[in-house]
């Protein structure tokens, strides 16, 4: 079974410009989730999905982002325009019973 | 609200000693708790979790956690640490029965492993 695949694994992008981050969860599981761990300091959640249903989008740090999950299988996480304070590591997890959660490997966003 | 505190940013111990990183909670509700790992350039893996029951859980990799409720703590421990467990560990809670899974983090905890 494949795990929580991200893309792209690294994004090194100007202040200003737009990036887009895709999730594609394992196989089955409704839930999904994004978090982000800026440098330093801790994984914070951002939102949740459950299929195409936004369950809660209270991480959300401002209207730069912009999350979907049309038919309710890839992820997609959009910043537009990105800010300076926007760099970290962002995880997608996804989850069969919203208890446990897999993982993927992250995509690190260097905004310069 | 729920929050995550982990004692020591950086643990150094050497191989074949005792593994003690610790955690400590704050939930209104009675919480799921979860530890994870990330091992260098990978992502986080789940290492083992408590929802209910047994209150000593025993994950991967020979790891356990105990949860003490009336010190609301999940410290995570190994007897015998093993250079391969050099990463980055996270503990974590959410609401429980009530929850919508969002998982509220640690800051992490290093674990050096010395030869």
């Amino acid at each position: 079974e494949a795990g929580v695949t991200q893309f792209p694994s690294h994004s090194v992008i100007e202040k200003g410009q737009t990036v887009t981050l895709r999730c594609d969860p394992i196989s089955g599981h409704d839930n999904l989730y994004w978090y982000r761990r800026v440098m330093g300091k801790e994984i914070k959640f951002l939102l949740h999905f459950v299929k195409e249903s936004k369950q809660d989008e209270s991480g959300m740090p401002n209207n730069r982002f912009l999350a979907e999950r049309t038919g309710g299988t890839y992820s997609t996480l959009k910043v537009q325009p990105a800010e300076l304070e926007d760099s970290g590591v962002y995880f997608c997890a996804s989850s069969r019973t919203g208890i446990e959660q897999y993982f993927g490997p992250g995509t690190r966003l260097t905004v310069t | 609200a729920q929050s995550v505190t982990q004692l020591g940013s950086h643990v150094s111990v050497s191989e074949g000693a005792l593994v003690l990183l610790r955690c400590n909670y704050s939930s209104s509700v009675p919480p799921y708790l979860f530890w994870y790992v990330q091992y260098p350039n990978q992502g986080l893996q789940l290492l083992l979790k408590y929802t209910t029951g047994a209150t000593l859980v025993k994950g991967i990799n020979g790891f356990e956690a105990e949860f003490k409720k009336s010190e609301t703590s999940f410290h995570l421990t190994k007897p015998s640490a093993h250079m391969s467990d050099a990463a980055e560990y996270f503990c974590a809670v959410n609401k429980g029965s009530s929850n919508t899974g969002k998982l509220i983090f640690g800051q992490g905890t290093t674990l050096q492993v010395k030869p």
